[in-house]
């Protein structure tokens, strides 16, 4: 009864290309979504985010697109740097039980090779 | 400028035994929230404390883990007979206000507990 899914454990991407990170939902009440990047050994550290009336969210080197009839959004990352090496975690409020609850996918790890 | 802090950032316990996992809020924020997270898992909610009170503990299981969040010091959440699936790390966030800004909790570097 996974929620919210990233289907892709794992993404490698070479220094200045494109990183394109998935994320699908089920849940037709979520009508907002946020991205957190992960370092090891650190807690999760928000990134951008993004309301469903909107369909495009830009911050610098980050945007995130959301398509609600496809259930689907996506974060660029452009150009990607090694710095960006990290887990990337797609989540949405549980808007039915209260906006404090964060439903999170599973993560997707970045690999950004110089 | 703290953030979230939790300690221990390790903790190995024996099957059976107690654990007790610390957050430190932001200061000045007064809403805790603890995550947990399994190996090859997201961040699973459990718990949202207020000073002084359980707002809400729907994603905590029902006997073992409990949670506290006194008026003077951090918020302590409580494992009791701790069992190899309690293994995890364990994240705690704060918020100045109840999270109505969604992106309004910081999180802790979490502890990762490992149970033998």
């Amino acid at each position: 009864d996974q929620q919210v899914k990233q289907n892709s454990p794992s993404l490698s991407v070479q220094e200045g290309r494109i990183s394109i990170l998935n994320c699908d939902y089920t849940n037709s009440m979520f009508d907002y979504f946020l991205w957190y990047k992960k370092y090891p050994a650190e807690g999760p550290t928000f990134l951008i985010s993004i309301s469903s009336i909107k369909d495009k969210n830009e911050d610098g080197r980050f945007t995130v697109f959301l398509n609600k009839s496809a259930k689907h959004l996506s974060l660029h990352i452009v150009p990607s740097q090694p710095g960006d090496s990290a887990v990337y975690f797609c989540a949405s409020p549980d808007s039915g039980a209260g906006s404090y609850q964060l439903t999170f996918g599973k993560g997707t790890k970045l690999s950004v090779i110089p | 400028n703290a953030g979230v802090m939790q300690n221990p950032r390790h903790l190995v316990r024996r099957r059976g035994q107690e654990a007790r996992l610390r957050c430190s809020p932001v200061k000045g924020h007064s809403h805790v929230y603890w995550y947990r997270q399994l190996p090859e898992e997201g961040l699973k909610f459990m718990v949202y404390l207020q000073k002084e009170n359980i707002i809400d503990e729907s994603g905590m299981p029902k006997e073992r883990f409990s949670a506290e969040f006194p008026k003077e010091g951090p918020s302590i959440l409580r494992i009791q007979q701790v069992v190899r699936g309690d293994s995890a790390a364990y994240f705690c966030a704060s918020s100045p206000s109840p999270s109505g800004t969604y992106n309004e909790q910081f999180f802790g570097p979490g502890t990762r507990l490992t149970v033998l």
